[in-house]
């Protein structure tokens, strides 16, 4: 069974600074798995922040940003605001046309 | 722009067969892949599997092989979804997704398809 982890909720200041990450249960996150990272506000539809570990979206502020840091992605927001406060998701592709996702991290800015 | 626009909500029984489209537009719609994820309530993000529009390729998610069927008509620039046999644990939303330029994420999401299996 392939399974990404991310914490199920992490809290932060506004105006502070939190990294999600993102581990696999078959080893380490390396950019072969191209991961990527999307955020759902409740009621909507995802929007994607970052793909393939480091690259952000069109349109996606520069305080978004994504890394692989030890043997997970991380994605670190910076100068945290209350409409970032949102569920986050890190998506693993396995290649072969298969992805996996992570069960969302529920960021609180508080 | 990119656009993805979805039918709209369906309500089933149990043991029925449901069949969502996504019309695209704003893009040449034969040169990118369409994949389709779903959320049940309260729950997480699923992915379901994805289809090429340039050739039809399929692949599903294990979970989903042998109920699910994904198809495309390059015509009207539409992907569709069939989901068969449906049961209560089906319900969800479900989204579809186009695959971006280098085919390991997703760069326009549909406005999501909530379907209700209910007796």
């Amino acid at each position: 069974q392939t399974v990404v982890t991310q914490e199920p909720s992490v809290s932060v200041s506004p105006g502070g600074t939190v990294t999600l990450t993102c581990g696999f249960s078959s080893g380490s996150v390396s950019t072969p798995y191209y991961p990527s990272w999307y955020q759902q506000t409740p009621g909507q539809a995802p929007r994607t922040l970052i793909y393939s570990t480091n690259t952000r979206s069109s349109g996606v502020p520069d305080r978004f940003s994504g890394s692989i840091l030890g043997n997970k992605a991380v994605l670190t927001i910076t100068g945290a605001q209350a409409d970032d406060e949102s569920v986050y998701y890190c998506v693993l592709y396995l290649g072969n046309g298969i992805w996996v996702f992570g069960g969302g991290t529920k960021l609180t800015v508080l | 722009q990119v656009q993805l626009v979805q039918s709209g909500a369906e309500v089933k029984q149990p043991g029925a067969s449901v069949k969502v489209s996504c019309k695209a537009s704003g893009y040449s719609f034969s040169n990118y892949g369409i994949s389709w994820l779903r959320q049940a309530p309260g729950q997480g993000l699923e992915w379901v599997g994805w289809i090429s529009a340039y050739n039809g390729y399929t692949k599903y998610a294990q979970d989903f092989q042998g109920r699910v069927t994904m198809t495309t008509d390059t015509s009207t620039t539409t992907a569709y979804m069939e989901l068969r046999t449906l049961r209560s644990d089906d319900t969800a939303v479900y989204y579809c997704s186009r695959i971006g330029d280098s085919g390991s994420y997703w760069d326009n999401w549909g406005q999501g398809t909530l379907v209700s299996v209910s007796s």
